[in-house]
């Protein structure tokens, strides 16, 4: 079973939509939890950062849930900008990074 | 100002032969990485220095050996490459390995095709 496992997609919404990502993951010792963002042929970029307790920044919504190893990602009134494709990430403490796949949205108007 | 560069971009070159991608950082981190991305898009960790120790090398064949001459600079020098070298190298960086929580800042990659 891989690491971090995510959806691929694609996911395609209209613009305005709404849409959610989901994310497992294997390993219990996992501590901090991350969503990047890739767009095409470009360097992954942080989203936003995953906490316990559940995070929101503007139009995005992280949740985390430790005793499922879920997380998931929501984005509210889908912009054509957001289409990217977004990479569930998990840290165990002294190791890098661990990327899921990745899901890929492409938003449409 | 580039906080993460490495050159070059790209780099085409036939296999057999031996290649370095150079990566710099100017955000006074002390750990860099080096990342392979495949024609799947999978990242995934290759070696990572704190420092200018190495403290992550995962399953890569011994063919590539990274180089860090002062904590701003890790190298990666690849030898008789192959095939399946193909792919994007991407260079990153953060403010320690030991906090988990540090965000890590990625170079633009460099796209290596070997023929």
């Amino acid at each position: 079973r891989k690491e971090v496992e995510q959806d691929p997609g694609p996911f395609n919404v209209p613009e305005g939509a709404t849409v959610a990502f989901n994310c497992t993951y294997s390993n219990s010792a996992s501590q901090s939890f991350f969503w990047y963002r890739q767009d095409c042929r470009k360097e992954p970029k942080l989203l936003m950062s995953v906490y316990s307790s559940g995070n929101e920044d503007g139009r995005f919504t992280a949740q985390l849930n430790r005793a499922s190893q879920y997380i998931s990602l929501l984005i509210r009134d889908s912009k054509l900008s957001d289409s990217a494709t977004y990479l569930c990430v998990v840290n165990r403490a002294g190791t890098a990074l661990i990327f899921g796949k990745g899901t890929t949205l492409s938003v449409s108007s | 100002d580039t906080a993460v560069s490495q050159t070059p971009k790209y780099l085409v070159t036939q296999m057999g032969n031996d290649k370095s991608i150079k990566c710099e950082q100017n955000l006074g981190h002390d750990t860099m990485y080096w990342y392979k991305q495949d024609s799947k898009k999978f990242l995934k960790i290759m070696f990572s220095y704190n420092n200018k120790e190495l403290i992550i090398n995962e399953t890569v064949p011994n063919r590539f050996s990274p180089k860090s001459p002062d904590k701003a600079h890790l190298n990666l020098h690849i030898n008789s490459l192959e095939l399946g070298d193909s792919a994007v190298y991407f260079c990153a960086s953060s403010q320690g390995p030991r906090t988990v929580s540090y965000e890590q800042y990625f170079g633009p990659g460099t796209r290596l095709t070997v023929t």
